[in-house]
């Protein structure tokens, strides 16, 4: 059973690089979504997906971009990274709320630990 | 604007010492609150929905309970792994929006 696979788990980065973090579901779910997760803060939500072909904006969407090509994948970029976007990044998937099938159940991938010096 | 504030931040607990989190919401046209359980290291895992006031959902030791305004994740009689994090969340139009949660410590 694979559910979310998010890859890298871990990444050390140089500021200013480019970084793509991967994200991978299985379960056809038309929903995906990326949060970010710091001390203090909780998880935030960055970017989101109701289906393939379309995005939205989260709560903190600056620096980062996001594409959904097919229903499995949903890649998150930072252009550009900087310190402030070390954190723990977190990708999930659900049934969209837009079908009316969603129940609030998100399903979380394990996360990619992500250092900007 | 805080859509959801969930306190404490942390609460340590003796092995079966019942006790209450609570998560309170300021969003209008409540369409679900949500209860998920976060350990460390891992992502977080869905519990509950509730989606109006006077609703209750149980699984095991926890059970949910929801008002207008707020909350309440009841833990009764815990056991050292109920110790984690335990976050509150709402839907705010096709998105689901979380609370900062709280770290449950339960000592054996």
């Amino acid at each position: 059973i694979a559910g979310i696979t998010q890859a890298p788990t871990s990444q050390i980065l140089a500021a200013g690089r480019r970084m793509t973090l991967r994200c991978t579901q299985d379960m056809r779910h038309n929903a995906m979504y990326w949060y970010r997760q710091d001390l203090g803060l909780g998880l935030r939500l960055i970017h989101y997906s109701n289906t393939a072909g379309t995005t939205g904006k989260g709560e903190v969407p600056d620096g980062y971009s996001v594409s959904r090509a097919n229903t499995d994948d949903f890649p998150l970029t930072l252009a550009s990274a900087v310190p402030s976007q070390t954190s723990v990044y977190f990708c999930a998937s659900s049934d969209s709320f837009t079908s009316g099938a969603n129940t609030g159940e998100l399903f979380f991938g394990e996360g990619s630990r992500l250092t900007v010096l | 604007e805080d859509q959801v504030t969930q306190s404490p931040e942390a609460l340590r607990l003796q092995e079966g010492e019942s006790s209450s989190l609570n998560c309170s919401y300021t969003v209008s046209g409540l369409r679900g609150l949500f209860w998920y359980r976060q350990d460390p290291g891992k992502g977080p895992e869905f519990l509950f929905t509730l989606y109006s006031a006077g609703e209750e959902k149980e699984k095991e030791r926890l059970k949910a309970t929801l008002t207008k305004k707020e909350s309440f994740l009841h833990i009764t009689a815990p056991k050292p792994e109920d110790s984690a994090t335990y976050l509150c969340a709402v839907r705010r139009d096709d998105k689901i929006i979380f609370g900062k949660g709280t770290r449950l410590h339960i000592l054996p």
